[in-house]
């Protein structure tokens, strides 16, 4: 069973903080990893996409990939309040569809 | 509005009737998903269709459910003699199947089961 893994939180940063998001995934075959965002209530939205190991920057947000360790990270810099909600880490599997992990809920204090 | 839409969008039903929920994909997208999320989890992927052919189902899906997708376009999921643990929301979400793969969402079908 393909399984995508980040902590659940919550993760608390105050307005301005660098907020860290991880995740681990378990197979080695994915090739396209993504960042959604998910605000209370709602549907979950792209974010950040990466493929290739390194960095990827997207104006506040950075996304982490490093394929030989299977780990993704999130940085969201000049964290706002208008940031908090649950980040879910998805990662392909082999058949195209796209798996999810539970989702970090972070919550950026003012 | 072009976006994913599902109906109904709230669903009551009691336990051992059908139900059945509706989704009109983004009308370029030849991929459509459905995905379950309950509180606090992160969407549960349960199948998945490029254009008529159901390509991927979850091994974790009962029997109990069926998609269909008949020609490409909307797509239906029905779940047979529901059960209180099928309360849920049912997120459909479509795709290009092109290039970044990103999903769209729609606002999804939310059912209780009494």
């Amino acid at each position: 069973q393909k399984e995508v893994e980040q902590n659940s939180g919550p993760l608390s940063v105050p307005e301005g903080a660098i907020a860290s998001l991880n995740c681990t995934y378990s197979d080695r075959g994915s090739q396209s990893f993504f960042w959604y965002r998910q605000y209370s209530g709602k549907s979950p939205e792209l974010i950040m996409s990466i493929y290739s190991n390194g960095d990827k920057e997207d104006g506040r947000f950075t996304a982490q990939l490093n394929k030989a360790s299977q780990y993704v990270s999130l940085l969201i810099r000049d964290s706002q309040p208008s940031d908090s909600a649950t980040y879910l880490c998805a990662v392909t599997g082999s058949q195209g569809n796209l798996i999810f992990g539970k989702g970090t809920k972070l919550s950026v204090k003012p | 509005d072009t976006g994913v839409s599902q109906d109904p969008r709230h669903k009551i039903t009691k336990r051992g009737q059908n139900v059945t929920f509706r989704c009109d994909p983004i009308s370029e997208h030849n991929r459509l998903y459905w995905y379950r999320q309950t509180l606090g989890q992160g969407p549960e992927f349960l199948t998945y269709f490029q254009n008529e052919a159901q390509l991927e189902k979850s091994r974790l899906l009962s029997d109990r459910f069926s998609a269909e997708r008949p020609k490409g376009s909307f797509s239906t999921l029905e779940i047979q003699r529901t059960e209180q643990g099928d309360s849920a929301m049912y997120l459909c979400a479509s795709s290009s199947g092109q290039g970044t793969g990103e999903l769209f969402f729609g606002e999804g079908s939310r059912l209780t089961v009494l």
